[in-house]
């Protein structure tokens, strides 16, 4: 049983703040750590795929970095706006074998920007 | 073009009776994946389907749970003598094919059983 665990399970933060979340997987049979974002009454969206050891994704005020030796991601959000608020999920991916392309997700981090 | 879609959206049940739940993919990906979020739970992987390959059915809780994939495209969920516990939030997403690194989802469909 592959276990991702994310933390905190919920933040509220004001407009303008910078924040960030942790999402740690099994080092191990790594493949791919994903983060996606799911707004209330929409469909989750994709952030970012990443695969290598010391990955650095960023798209606009959002970023990620990667680290699979010790199994933890970091997703950052610079001066938080309101748009922001969702529940922002980590997806681990195993390598090969049966499990190939199945992704186990983390409970979610929720985040709330208060305007 | 169009994204992933599912229906219903939401569904309300009495326990014991049977619901389909349905999803149309993204055109040409050959890849479809159901999950569910149950209250205060992670996305649970229920079953995957590539191509023409035998799908993996590791991820579905009991025999009550089955889905089938017509033609390569549309897919259809079922749960069979619906229980309270089955009550959660039902996803679809599609891929080009299994391993493609981004999983598009649907919207869901919200399962409420009585």
């Amino acid at each position: 049983i592959l276990n991702v665990e994310q933390s905190p399970q919920s933040l509220h933060v004001q407009e303008g703040d910078s924040t960030n979340f942790t999402c740690s997987f099994p080092s191990s049979n790594f493949y791919a750590l994903h983060w996606y974002r799911w707004e209330t009454a929409k469909s989750p969206e994709a952030l970012f795929v990443m695969t290598l050891n010391g990955d650095e994704k960023k798209k606009g005020r959002i970023s990620a970095t990667l680290n699979t030796k010790e199994g933890y991601s970091y997703l950052y959000i610079k001066g938080s706006q309101p748009e922001d608020s969702a529940t922002y999920l980590c997806a681990f991916g195993v390598g090969g074998g049966t499990s190939y392309g199945k992704l186990t997700f983390g409970q979610g981090t929720i985040l709330t920007v208060h305007p | 073009g169009a994204g992933v879609s599912q229906s219903p959206s939401n569904k309300v049940t009495e326990k014991g009776k049977d619901v389909e739940l349905r999803c149309d993919p993204i055109s040409g990906h050959t890849a479809l994946y159901w999950y569910r979020q149950s209250l205060g739970q992670g996305l649970e992987f229920l079953i995957y389907f590539q191509g023409n390959s035998a799908p993996d059915k590791s991820g579905l809780p009991s025999d009550r749970f089955s889905a089938e994939r017509t033609g390569g495209s549309v897919s259809t969920l079922t749960i069979q003598r619906t229980q309270q516990e089955d009550s959660a939030v039902y996803l679809c997403a599609s891929t080009p094919r299994v391993g493609e690194e981004t999983q598009y989802f649907g919207p869901g469909t919200r399962l409420l059983v009585l």
